[in-house]
Parts: C-alpha cells; sequence; structure tokens
C-alpha cells in the first residue's frame, strides 16, 4: 500500500544537537511539506517542496532546514538554533495539484528536548 | 491574506446529537476547502473537500459540510455523533490549491 512513513515515532534531543526526522513517501507524488503542530496552534508550515532539488520556506522555517535530493525522500533537520522545538512534526505530501486531492500525512513524529 | 477561524476549540455532544463545527474563511478569491480529522498520535485524514460546483459536500463517515460564499464559511455538520467521532478536527483554505492554510483545530468529545 502506498503512504508516507515518518520516523522515528518518538524523538528526544538534548540541548545543542541537530536531530533529523525522515520522511518518505511512495505515492509518487511531487510535493511535500512539514509541518509543525502545537496544541491550540494548528498546524504550522515550515518548509515544502513541489519538485526534487528545489524547496521554499513556510511561515516558521528558522532553526529547521531541509534537503530534496530524491522525489521520494524529504527530510527535516531541527538544528540548535531551534529554541523551543519540541513539538509534534508532520511530513505531507500531495499531487502537483493539491486542491483536488488534499494532502497525505504520515503518523507524525513527537520530538522532546531534554 | 488567507486565513481560517474555527470557533470553539473544543466541542462536546451527546451520543446521537447533531455534530456543528464551524469554520471561517478569509480569502481574496474563491478559495479551496478542506476538512481533517486527527486522531490521537495520528497524522491527519482528509475528510472532504470543496473545490468547484455543488456547495454541498459530502465526505466519509457521514459527515458533510456546506460552502457559503455570503457567509464566509464552510462548517462541518454530522446528524448523529458516534463515540467513534471523538477527534480534533482541522479546516484548511487554499486560494492557489498549492500551500494551504490550517485552522487552530477543535477537539470533539462525544458523551455516551
Amino acid at each position: 500500500d502506498g503512504g508516507i512513513t515518518q520516523s522515528p515515532k518518538y524523538l528526544f534531543r538534548k540541548e545543542g544537537q541537530n536531530v533529523t526526522l525522515s520522511c518518505e513517501q511512495n505515492l509518487n507524488h511531487d510535493a511535500m511539506y512539514w509541518y509543525r503542530q502545537d496544541p491550540g496552534q494548528g498546524l504550522r508550515l515550515i518548509y515544502y517542496s513541489q519538485i526534487v532539488n528545489d524547496f521554499q520556506k513556510g511561515d516558521i522555517a528558522e532553526g529547521y532546514s531541509v534537503s530534496r535530493e530524491k522525489k521520494e525522500s524529504f527530510p527535516l533537520t531541527v538544528t540548535s538554533a531551534q529554541k523551543n522545538p519540541t513539538a509534534f512534526y508532520l511530513c505531507a505530501s500531495s499531487r502537483i495539484d493539491a486542491a483536488n486531492y488534499g494532502y497525505t500525512f504520515g503518523s507524525g513524529t513527537r520530538l522532546t528536548v531534554v | 491574506a488567507q486565513s481560517v477561524t474555527q470557533l470553539g476549540s473544543h466541542v462536546s455532544v451527546s451520543e446521537g446529537a447533531l455534530v456543528l463545527l464551524r469554520c471561517n474563511y478569509s480569502s481574496s478569491v474563491p478559495p479551496y476547502l478542506f476538512w481533517y480529522v486527527q486522531y490521537p498520535n495520528q497524522g491527519l485524514q482528509l475528510l472532504l473537500k470543496y473545490t468547484t460546483g455543488a456547495t454541498l459536500v459530502k465526505g466519509i463517515n457521514g459527515f458533510e459540510a456546506e460552502f457559503k460564499k455570503s457567509e464566509t464559511s464552510f462548517h462541518l455538520t454530522k446528524p448523529s455523533a458516534h463515540m467513534s467521532d471523538a477527534a480534533e478536527y482541522f479546516c484548511a483554505v487554499s486560494e492557489t490549491g498549492n500551500q494551504f492554510y490550517f485552522g487552530t483545530g477543535t477537539s470533539l468529545t462525544v458523551i455516551p
């Protein structure tokens, strides 16, 4: 079955560390997205990519970085510059005409700073 | 600029009662409108969508929503709540069809 796989499901980060969240899809979708979810704030867009080797900043990109070397993969790195990284991170993908089909979401990674 | 407002961060209904979750949007052009559902510690699943055409849209699990341009609303309804409907619901809007903006979510509790 096609879908999006996010790993790990739970991740703990020490202060000052960089961590990378994995997102892989086998839906042959062109576009991929990273959202951050905090209680009471909904989903906020971090980065998105509509084509390999190209990506755009979303509303809260500071302290994060991404790469899109393969169509199937869109890893997110949470750097030490992100001061409040504890959150639930969701990866999504869509066909280029997302308006007609919507997004497909992964099951999320919960990141906690310890 | 696009924005989405979901009135009521928490809604409680009795099992069998009507479910009404409110969504209002601001958009300079006719928008694309979606409702998603999220169960605890999971990703979001598409419930239904409005793109063009009929303004009353039917989705999965008995949910439906009506696009009312004059009221800039896209409220989600279900005639009879089930215990399995307890979840968080998100409204999303896009002007371009590429980047969507999500509301802050409404947590639905169903009381037996």
